[in-house]
């Protein structure tokens, strides 16, 4: 158990919905990573959140967005969804090292979306 | 596109061999990391290995790292059916200013026999 969780496991959904994603990092983490996983596109990076903010963009499409919370969750928001958004979405969080570095991320079991 | 490409894409094994399994890089990196994935489920993090760092063990775990190569290996030593599953390296690229955001290679899917 890394101690991230996500919410919620599985989620089925039709085309053209919006669908909400939920993280908890590990207690302490500041910083939460999403990661989105398919089997054409592999493991991509999504965004990095880091206390609240925005630290890195990756892959996202502008149909995501992200937030991190003054509880320091984070949720990934997913609209317009289409066939190919179907994929396993995780979340990771790291801890801030000595120097303002991170390094090992703790990756949370997953969201498995569905879009039909 | 992808930063770490893992060789093979896949293994079999019989259980007490050794398993290696390799990762190429392009770009100059802070650090390489490897995961494990059981199928569907999340990743777990393995041994991070540092740019300034040669060789690092993890009990059965032993990953190296070549820069000038641009290459690590992992080797899972003594494999048990346990360790099947998919094991990716992840690495940080080396800039400026660091977005730590890890860059995933495509995985090699180790499958251990009984």
């Amino acid at each position: 158990d890394s101690g991230v969780t996500q919410t919620p496991k599985h989620l089925i959904t039709a085309t053209g919905q919006r669908v909400t994603l939920r993280c908890s990092p590990r207690s302490g983490d500041l910083s939460v990573y999403w990661y989105q996983q398919s089997l054409d596109q592999g493991l991509q990076f999504l965004i990095q959140y880091y206390n609240g903010e925005e630290r890195a963009k990756g892959n996202i499409l502008e149909r995501f967005s992200a937030q991190q919370f003054p509880d320091l969750h984070s949720e990934l928001n997913l609209s317009s969804l289409e066939l190919g958004d179907s994929a396993l979405y995780f979340c990771a969080s790291s801890e801030l090292l000595a120097g303002g570095f991170a390094d090992t991320q703790y990756f949370g079991p997953g969201t498995r979306l569905t879009v039909l | 596109s992808q930063q770490g490409e893992e060789d093979p894409q896949a293994l079999s094994i019989q259980e007490g061999e050794n398993a290696t399994m390799n990762c190429s890089y392009k770009t100059s990196i802070n650090n390489l990391q490897w995961y494990r994935q059981n199928s569907g489920r999340g990743l777990v993090h393995l041994i991070l290995i540092r740019s300034n760092e040669r060789e690092k063990h993890s009990g059965r775990l032993r990953v190296t790292l070549d820069t000038s190569k641009k290459s690590s290996s992992l080797l899972i030593t003594a494999s048990r059916a346990a360790d099947t599953a998919s094991y990716f390296c992840a690495t940080e690229k080396s800039r400026l200013i660091r977005s730590e955001k890890l860059v995933f290679g495509k995985g090699t899917k180790l499958t251990v026999n009984p």
